[in-house]
């Protein structure tokens, strides 16, 4: 156990459907990071966030919104769902902004859309 | 933008065969380095890292070291075992403004080892 929690592990919607991701980081760091997998792109960065504020965009969809709460969780909003939407998306989280630490990941969430 | 390339797999080997997984970047900057695995079903697990140039990252019989010469950073371990089937990603620090880095993967590289 990484100490990040994802959940769902699997989800399975239709396309044009609107889903959340969760994840609650690991205890004391502050930064959240979302990465999507899929087979031919690879691992693509999404978007981060640091103690509640949004710090950097990488290759998100405009369909695609996240936020981090008070407490630190951080959810990723899916929405008008489309079949290349399919892919694994990992959330990771680490203490600090800084280019030498590596980050945790948690396990993943398998979406499907059909 | 900074980049990362790894040999593309899948790379087969059998049980204590000396294993190289190779990674070059570009980077405007001086990044970080990093190696992470991933076993089937899970998600990424931190390998090993280094920080600057000549610097070696090792953990667990796996070593990598930080040439800058080369813009290199290969993956090594002298014996392999069944246990390290899994994939290999190199990453690197990027820098993306506002104080914030984020990790820029390799594709990976998919290992098996055989009895």
């Amino acid at each position: 156990d990484s100490g990040v929690t994802q959940t769902p592990k699997h989800l399975i919607t239709a396309t044009g459907q609107r889903v959340t991701l969760r994840c609650s980081p690991r205890s004391g760091d502050l930064s959240v990071y979302w990465y999507q997998q899929s087979l031919d792109q690879g691992l693509q960065f999404l978007i981060q966030y640091y103690n509640g504020e949004e710090r950097a965009k990488g290759n998100i969809l405009e369909r695609f919104s996240a936020q981090q709460f008070p407490d630190l969780h951080s959810e990723l909003n899916l929405s008008s769902l489309e079949l290349g939407d399919s892919a694994l998306y990992f959330c990771a989280s680490n203490p600090v902004v800084d280019a030498n630490y590596g980050y945790t990941f948690g396990s993943g969430t398998r979406l499907t859309v059909v | 933008g900074d980049s990362v390339t790894q040999m593309e797999g899948p790379v087969t080997l059998s049980e204590e065969a000396f294993l190289t997984i190779n990674c070059t970047y570009t980077a405007t900057g001086y990044p970080s380095l990093f190696w992470y695995v991933q076993y089937p079903g899970e998600g990424l697990q931190l390998l090993l890292k280094a920080t600057k140039a000549d610097d070696k990252g090792s953990n667990k019989g796996f070593e990598a070291t930080y040439r800058k010469e080369t813009t290199s950073f290969h993956l090594e371990k002298g014996s392999v075992q069944v246990s390290d089937s899994a994939v290999y990603f190199c990453a690197l620090s990027d820098y993306s403004g506002a104080g914030s880095y984020q990790l820029t993967f390799g594709k990976g590289t998919k290992l098996s080892v055989i009895p």
